[in-house]
């Protein structure tokens, strides 16, 4: 596609549910982020993968969460169990790298309310 | 922890003045720096990147990075109501890390 296409643009679920939000990058970016941002605040780090090598997960504020990234492509961000707290808006994005002058595009973002 | 230090603002500019909006970072083996601006509602979006110490201008932009200092800035020349927003400062060595924001509010 043209851009980064996240889905759904926006999620309502109830305390406790799982939820899965998808991330499908621009074809052929190795790199691919998942943050979350919750209202008024700045990016918050989640979890980064990049082409073939091991995920950066540093940023997964709990167990519950988890993400994966299939064929180098599409990625899946699970949030399991989930909790008030986890509402925000979950942003994806992807790059060629993290060099120079690579620069990430993001997705439109997924608005994630647990009532 | 890799940690992006940003003043949060408001900071508030009359219409035609320079704003300069600041950024600091804990990890000295960085490599490549970012300002991102982001309206109300909106994603992310590119202004500037940089990584070679000293300035990089870019129309009414300039990046300013110091690698000694650990300190990367944006000015913005003859400031416009339309430059009111949230400006992300992003850093990477590995992973891509942004600051909390600051955000600038420019009076007509």
């Amino acid at each position: 596609g043209a851009g980064v296409s996240q889905s759904p643009s926006n999620k309502v679920t109830e305390k406790g549910k799982d939820v899965e939000l998808r991330c499908d990058p621009i074809s052929g970016h190795t790199a691919l982020y998942w943050y979350r941002q919750s209202l008024g605040q700045g990016l918050e780090f989640l979890i980064y993968f990049q082409g073939n090598s091991a995920p950066d997960k540093s940023g997964l504020p709990s167990d519950r969460f988890s993400a994966e990234r299939t064929g180098g492509s599409v990625s899946t961000l699970t949030i399991q169990r989930t909790q008030q707290e986890d509402s925000a808006v979950y942003l994806c994005a992807s790059s060629f790298g993290t060099s120079g002058d690579t620069e990430a595009f993001f997705g439109q973002g997924t608005r994630l309310t647990v009532v | 922890q890799k940690e992006v230090e940003q003043n949060s603002g408001p900071l508030s500019v009359p219409e035609g003045a320079i704003a300069s909006l600041n950024c600091t970072y804990s990890d000295r083996g960085s490599q490549s720096f970012f300002w991102y601006r982001q309206y109300s509602g909106k994603s992310p979006e590119l202004i500037m990147f940089i990584y070679s110490n000293g300035d990089k201008e870019d129309g009414r932009f300039t990046a300013q990075l110091n690698k000694a200092s650990q300190y990367v800035s944006l000015l913005i020349r003859d400031s416009q109501p339309s430059d009111s927003a949230t400006y992300l400062c992003a850093v990477t060595g590995t992973a891509l890390i942004f600051g909390k924001g600051t955000t600038l509010s420019v009076s007509s």
